[in-house]
């Protein structure tokens, strides 16, 4: 099994509509991400959490809400989708010490029509 | 400004052509340089960590080395599974409790037989 779970892997919705991506991980991480990527452009931060009761905002937050349930479980929700909100979106997590890789998870391809 | 840039944004290789991938960052206080690969269809898998100019990592057919501007992946004798998207990613001490990661745009190696 995968150490690092996104669902939906894909998702197809409408301008306006509310959506969660969710995102479970079994490596006993603190720290989790939430990254957009888009054709030709590098990954994107939009939000961090470096504990339970720990969120930060990315370089791309406006839009884009998160919540931390759990040590093992990150969701994002788009509040209002709208298309140039069409990417791959990828969780990851990374171990407490701070100079340590991020393990990232498959991805979820989101299209907004 | 920080910023990744890596080139070239495409490879085509033939299989047993070896070559670099370049990765140049201008950040202050590099804590740590990441590479990763990208299958279609997948998130990114990490390969390789530097943490200081001069140092070196080997995988099978991959080597990463670092400078004080940028750093280099080295493919000898590359194989078609080599081919992949190749991507880095800085990681600077002035961000929060480290964990920001600034990604390159990525390139993309083809190996053919």
């Amino acid at each position: 099994d995968a150490d690092v779970t996104q669902t939906p892997r894909n998702r197809i919705t409408k301008t306006g509509k509310r959506i969660m991506l969710e995102c479970s991980q079994t490596k006993g991480h603190d720290r989790m991400y939430w990254y957009r990527q888009d054709p030709g452009l590098g990954l994107q931060l939009i939000y961090y959490s470096f504990d339970v009761k720990d969120i930060n905002k990315g370089e791309i937050s406006d839009g884009y809400s998160v919540s931390r349930q759990a040590q093992a479980k990150f969701s994002l929700s788009l509040e209002s989708a709208i298309p140039n909100q069409t990417a791959l979106y990828f969780c990851a997590t990374s171990d407490y010490r701070a100079n340590q890789p991020q393990h990232f998870g498959d991805g979820t391809r989101l299209s907004i029509l | 400004e920080d910023q990744v840039t890596q080139s070239p944004e495409a490879l085509r290789l033939q299989e047993g052509e070896s070559s670099s991938l370049n990765c140049s960052y201008t950040v202050s206080g590099l804590r740590g340089l990441f590479w990763y690969r990208q299958d279609p269809g997948k998130g990114p898998e990490f390969l390789f960590t530097l943490y200081s100019a001069g140092e070196e990592k080997e995988k099978e057919r991959l080597k990463a080395t670092l400078t004080k501007k940028e750093s280099f992946l080295h493919i000898t004798a590359p194989k078609p599974e080599d081919s992949a998207t190749y991507l880095c990613a800085v990681q600077a001490f002035k961000y929060n409790q480290g964990g920001k990661l600034i990604f390159g745009q990525g390139t993309e190696l083809s190996v053919k037989p």
